[in-house]
Parts: structure tokens; C-alpha cells; sequence
């Protein structure tokens, strides 16, 4: 099973929008609404920021969203701020049983 | 709290085998699936596997790159989950992950255990 892919960084100003890709197949993205994306911070753990493509768990700020169009998975997140410089990774089902992420995305805030 | 943490990480040289432990709180173990997840240093995430819940008899399912030398354990009556390696090889260094998972969802993760594969 080949990683999603996602562009190695992505960057934008305080206040700014920055929007990540996530490109798959018909076999997973295309296939499942079972997207989800992870924030990591330098050393730390991942943290679910949204899953099964747009839902957003308590206690991640509104300034994140997800969809999705055909094979194709986007994070946005609205009114850069600081602390959201870290990398971010897609993943998805892929079907029988199995699960893949993306090559993930350093989020630069200028 | 909702948590899970992980232990039993260290330094293994190629063939051996390590047992890594992930205790849980916060949470009916029973009620969930559990997955382990490895990130390679300085690479990104990868699926290990994963057991389902009680309801589910406790099945395991595993990435091709694992199967047949990993196993995924689970012990309810401790709150604890264990990822069995045998046969490791270099290319299974990693910072392990257990992590809570729901409609292939992982939430919340551990703060991870190092195994390092080297002689």
C-alpha cells in the first residue's frame, strides 16, 4: 500500500490560510469517507485535529477544516496562528483491514 | 482522563524480539480497538496493526511489512495492550505508537516507546 500524498511544506503568515493536499486513489480517499488528519509537533505525539473527512473533535479550534473531492483530501487552517507551525499528516481506510497515511507537511508560519 | 502510554522500548539487535506494552485509563478497553503505529526517525507515520474489541472477538489485522513476525495482544483485565516483535530487523526502528481508535480514527495517542534495531 503506497503513502498518500501530501506536499513536504506548506507556509503562510499569521492570520493567513494555508491549505494542505492529500492525494490518493479510488482504492482509499476516493473510496472511504475515513479521512483523518494529525498535527505533530517536534518530539510529541500526533493529535487528531479531524476526522472521517470534515468532523472536527471537541477542543480543536474552529480555524481547522477538512473535505474532500474525489481522490483528493485538503486540510485548511484559517487564521494562522504560532502555535500551529508542526507537521500535519492525512490518512485513510484502504480496504481490506488496512490503513495508510500521507508523507506529511511542515507547516511554516512566517 | 482518557490516556494511553507506552513502555518497553530499548535496543535490540537484528532476529531478536521485544515486547512492548501500552497501558490504558480513562476508558473500557474491552468496548475498543487499539492500534500500534510507528514512525521511523525523522520519516512519517505508518499503520502496524490493530485488535478489535470484545464485541468483535479480538481480532487482529496487520500491515504487510509485519505480518507474520508482529503480534497484537490484549489483556482487558489489566487495561493493557502489547505489541509482540520477533524476527526485527533495522528497518523496524521506529518510536511505537498505541493509540485509541474508532472508525479508523486514532484518538487519543501514547507519547510513544523507541525501539531501535542495530547490532
Amino acid at each position: 500500500q503506497s503513502a498518500l500524498t501530501q506536499p513536504p511544506s506548506a507556509s503562510g503568515s499569521p492570520g493567513q490560510s494555508v491549505t494542505i493536499s492529500c492525494t490518493g486513489t479510488s482504492s482509499d480517499v476516493g473510496g472511504y469517507n475515513y479521512v483523518s488528519w494529525y498535527q505533530q509537533h517536534p518530539g510529541k505525539a500526533p493529535k487528531l485535529m479531524i476526522s472521517e473527512v470534515s468532523k472536527r473533535p471537541s477542543g480543536v479550534p474552529d480555524r481547522f477544516s477538512g473535505s474532500k473531492s474525489g481522490n483528493t483530501a485538503s486540510l485548511t487552517v484559517s487564521g494562522l496562528q504560532a502555535e500551529d507551525e508542526a507537521d500535519y499528516y492525512c490518512s485513510s481506510y484502504a480496504g481490506n483491514n488496512n490503513y495508510v497515511f500521507g508523507t506529511g507537511t511542515k507547516v511554516t508560519v512566517l | 482522563e482518557v490516556q494511553v502510554v507506552e513502555s518497553g522500548g530499548g535496543l535490540v539487535q537484528p532476529g531478536g524480539s521485544l515486547r512492548l506494552s501500552c497501558a490504558a485509563s480513562g476508558f473500557t478497553l474491552s468496548d475498543h480497538f487499539m492500534d500500534w503505529v510507528r514512525q521511523a526517525p525523522g520519516k512519517g507515520l505508518e499503520w502496524v496493526g490493530r485488535t478489535k474489541n470484545k464485541a468483535n472477538s479480538y481480532a487482529a489485522e496487520y500491515a504487510a511489512s509485519v505480518k507474520g513476525r508482529f503480534t497484537i495482544s490484549r489483556d482487558d483485565s489489566k487495561n493493557s495492550l502489547y505489541l509482540e516483535m520477533n524476527s526485527l530487523k533495522t528497518e523496524d526502528t521506529a518510536v511505537y505508537y498505541c493509540a485509541r481508535s474508532s472508525n479508523w480514527r486514532f484518538d487519543p495517542w501514547g507519547q510513544g516507546t523507541l525501539v531501535t534495531v542495530s547490532s
